[in-house]
């Protein structure tokens, strides 16, 4: 199994609709990020989570709910998200928050809003 | 403000050399990431840097000045492989990263 798994790779949705991405990492980290990453633009750090706590939340819309469950998985729910949105949204994972350890990303999930 | 700047884009021949450069400008300084992005995959690790110098890890090389707020990535015998995003990104004094928007790496034949 690979580190950092994200689901579904690709997701197209209406401005009304709602939708989660998945996000599980089987490395026995503790703390879990979010990142938006949109063409020539640098990563934006949307949400930390660490030993399934919420340490950050830099300014993101209400339009993405993170959640998570336990320190394998993570989510962000979706609703009535905006083109703008479109992007794609990365998972990463790292022993420990505050540290100097490097980040593991999962591949992606390119969200295409309509 | 906090800052990354490194170059759109290169370009470089197969079995050349390429230097890929990252200018910072943080608020307080503990360590420089080289990440590599082939495209639609995830971000990958190359280095790590925190002290002065030159690090090197087979073809890839990694160069840090903290008095000048500068770092390099040096790939060697480039491949055709190493077509990709390569991403710079600072470790501020609050251990939050600071992103570049990344250097698309060309390899021609």
């Amino acid at each position: 199994e690979t580190g950092v798994t994200q689901t579904p790779r690709h997701l197209v949705m209406g401005m009304t609709n709602k939708k989660s991405l998945k996000c599980e990492q089987h490395l026995g980290h503790n703390a879990m990020y979010w990142y938006k990453q949109s063409a020539k633009k640098p990563l934006e750090l949307m949400f930390v989570y660490s030993l399934e706590e919420r340490v950050e939340n830099n300014s993101v819309p209400s339009r993405f709910s993170p959640e998570c469950p336990n320190s394998s998985h993570l989510f962000l729910h979706l609703h009535t998200l905006q083109p703008e949105d479109s992007a794609l949204y990365l998972c990463a994972s790292s022993q420990l928050l505050g540290d100097t350890g490097e980040l593991f990303f999962g591949e992606g999930s390119r969200l295409t809003v309509l | 403000g906090q800052n990354i700047d490194q170059p759109t884009e290169m370009t470089a021949t197969e079995g050349a050399i390429v230097q890929i450069n990252c200018t910072y400008q943080t608020s307080g300084f503990n360590g420089l990431f080289w990440y590599q992005q082939h495209a639609g995959e995830a971000p990958t690790f190359l280095s790590y840097n925190v002290l002065d110098g030159l690090e090197e890890k087979g073809r890839f090389s990694s160069f840090l000045s903290r008095s000048k707020g500068y770092s390099y990535l040096l790939l060697k015998e480039l491949q055709m492989k190493d077509s990709a995003s390569y991403l710079c990104a600072c470790m501020d004094s609050n251990y939050q990263l600071i992103w570049g928007a990344g250097t698309k790496l060309i390899i021609k034949p």
